[in-house]
C-alpha cells in the first residue's frame, strides 16, 4: 500500500513569507507526528496527533508554527513569518498504534530553505 | 535530556565487515527502536526491541538491549555498500521519540 506522502518535497521562500507542508497518513493510522531536522543532527520532535484528541503541541518551538489535522487524517504544518533558522528538513510520520509503543512509518521529508 | 545519543558520531569499513554502533540513554525505557536513514530524508524502521528482551535479530541485523546499562547496540553483519547511511536510536518519552544525532555509516566497497 501507499507509504506516508509530503508535499511539497522542496521549498524556498524568503525571510517573512508563510510557508504550509503537508503530510498524508497511511490510511488507518490514527497517530501523525511532526519532527524537524536540521543540518546533520537528530530529529526535534514538534507535534503529534492522536485520533481526535486535542494534540500535544509541546515540542513546537514558537507561536509562528501551528498544525492541524483535518478529518483524522491529511495534517498541515504551517510556518509564519518564516525566518532562516527555521531552514531544515521537516519529516511526519504516522503509526497505527498511539503514543510510542509501534512503528513510525516517515514521509521523505519537506526540506524547506529560508533565504 | 531523554535524547537517545549514537556512538560512534561516523563510522567507516569496509564491505563485508561488521559494522556495530550503540545507544545511550537516560530514562527508563518500555521500547528501544532503531531507524536508518539514506541522504537526509525519511527514516526507514529497523527493529524494535521491546524492555523485557534482551537480543534481536532480522536478517543481517542484531540488536541488543541491556536495561541496566541503558545502552542498546546495533549490529549490522556482512555489511554492503548499500547500507551506508546514517542510523538512530529512538526512545520513547511521553507522546514522542528522543531521537539522537545518528552514526553516520560509511561501506566501502
Amino acid at each position: 500500500g501507499a507509504g506516508v506522502s509530503q508535499s511539497p518535497s522542496n521549498k524556498v521562500t524568503e525571510k517573512g513569507k508563510d510557508v504550509e507542508l503537508r503530510c498524508d497518513p497511511i490510511s488507518g493510522h490514527t497517530a501523525l507526528y511532526w519532527y524537524r531536522q536540521s543540518l546533520g543532527q537528530g530529529l526535534e520532535f514538534l507535534i503529534y496527533f492522536q485520533g481526535n484528541s486535542a494534540p500535544d503541541k509541546s515540542g513546537l518551538p514558537s507561536d509562528r508554527f501551528s498544525a492541524e489535522r483535518t478529518g483524522g487524517s491529511v495534517s498541515t504544518l504551517t510556518i509564519q513569518r518564516t525566518q532562516q533558522e527555521d531552514s531544515a528538513v521537516y519529516l511526519c510520520a504516522s503509526s497505527l498504534d498511539p503514543g510510542t509503543v509501534g512503528t513510525q512509518y516517515f514521509g521523505p521529508g519537506t526540506r524547506l530553505l529560508v533565504l | 535530556s531523554q535524547q537517545g545519543e549514537e556512538d560512534p558520531q561516523a563510522l567507516s569499513i569496509q564491505e563485508g565487515e561488521n559494522a556495530t554502533m550503540n545507544c545511550s540513554y537516560k530514562t527508563s525505557i518500555n521500547n528501544l527502536q532503531w531507524y536508518r536513514q539514506n541522504s537526509g530524508r525519511g527514516l526507514v524502521h529497523l527493529i524494535l526491541i521491546r524492555s523485557n528482551e534482551r537480543e534481536k535479530h532480522s536478517g543481517r541485523l542484531r540488536v541488543t538491549l541491556d536495561t541496566s546499562k541503558k545502552s542498546s547496540s546495533l549490529l549490522i553483519t556482512a555489511s554492503r555498500a548499500a547500507d551506508t547511511a546514517s542510523y538512530f536510536c529512538a526512545t520513547p518519552g511521553g507522546n514522542q521519540f528522543y531521537f539522537g544525532t545518528g552514526t553516520s555509516l560509511t561501506v566501502i566497497p
